[in-house]
């Protein structure tokens, strides 16, 4: 079975501060893909970033990042110079045909 | 462009009863996915389609619970009866030729049954 595991349950950061975010996943498959998903107080989900299990390179969205180790099936998510509106869960989750999530993680931003 | 369309955003019923939730997926996308996310159960996946045929329904709970895709603009999960274990968010997401592609998520139904 295919798992995700996000062992922060809750973080918080100092506006302007950075922050990563932990995400580890076990599977025996070769080709995936790996997202983090954002779920603001409006409940809606949305992609904050994306990247392919065969590419080496990191992906990056503006203060988004990502510390992607296919042999430790690890994907942090690292972002830079937090802003209030970064405030949300935080849910990792890869798969191919099916995603599997993490139970997310709350990150709080300190003005 | 509008995004994927779910329709009630908010449902409350008595238990026994039916209840019928709508999901209008992003015009062009191939792949449509229900979710359900609960405290206890995170997110979880419970069908999806590709071009408007179930492919996985291995997540839906039980008999009671039931999707339909009749047309590539609009599906159906519906539950009967409901009960108050049913009650949780309900995600519509679809997406483009899905695999690997991202799944564009709909505003979610927040279903509470009494």
């Amino acid at each position: 079975a295919q798992t995700v595991t996000q062992s922060q349950p809750e973080m918080s950061v100092q506006e302007a501060e950075t922050v990563t975010l932990s995400c580890t996943y076990d599977t025996s498959e070769s080709d995936y893909y790996l997202f983090w998903y954002k779920q603001p107080p409006s409940r809606q989900m949305i992609l904050v970033i994306r990247q392919e299990a065969y590419k080496q390179q990191n992906a990056t969205e503006n203060r988004f990042s990502v510390n992607f180790q296919k042999a430790a099936k690890s994907f942090s998510l690292k972002i830079s110079d937090s802003q209030l509106g970064d405030a949300a869960m935080y849910f990792c989750a890869f798969g191919n045909e099916k995603l599997t999530f993490g139970t997310g993680t709350r990150l709080t931003i300190i003005p | 462009d509008a995004g994927v369309i779910q329709s009630p955003r908010h449902e409350v019923t008595e238990m026994g009863q039916e209840v019928t939730l709508r999901c209008k997926p992003i015009s062009g996308h191939d792949y449509l996915f229900w979710y359900r996310q609960t405290m206890m159960r995170g997110l979880e996946l419970l069908i999806y389609f590709n071009n408007n045929v179930p492919i996985d329904d291995s997540g839906m709970p039980e008999d009671r619970f039931s999707a339909k895709m009749p047309n590539a603009s609009f599906s159906t999960l519906k539950i009967q009866p409901s009960e108050p274990r049913d009650s949780a968010v309900y995600f519509c997401a679809s997406s483009f030729r899905n695999l690997g592609e991202t799944q564009y998520f709909g505003p979610g139904t927040r279903l509470l049954v009494l």
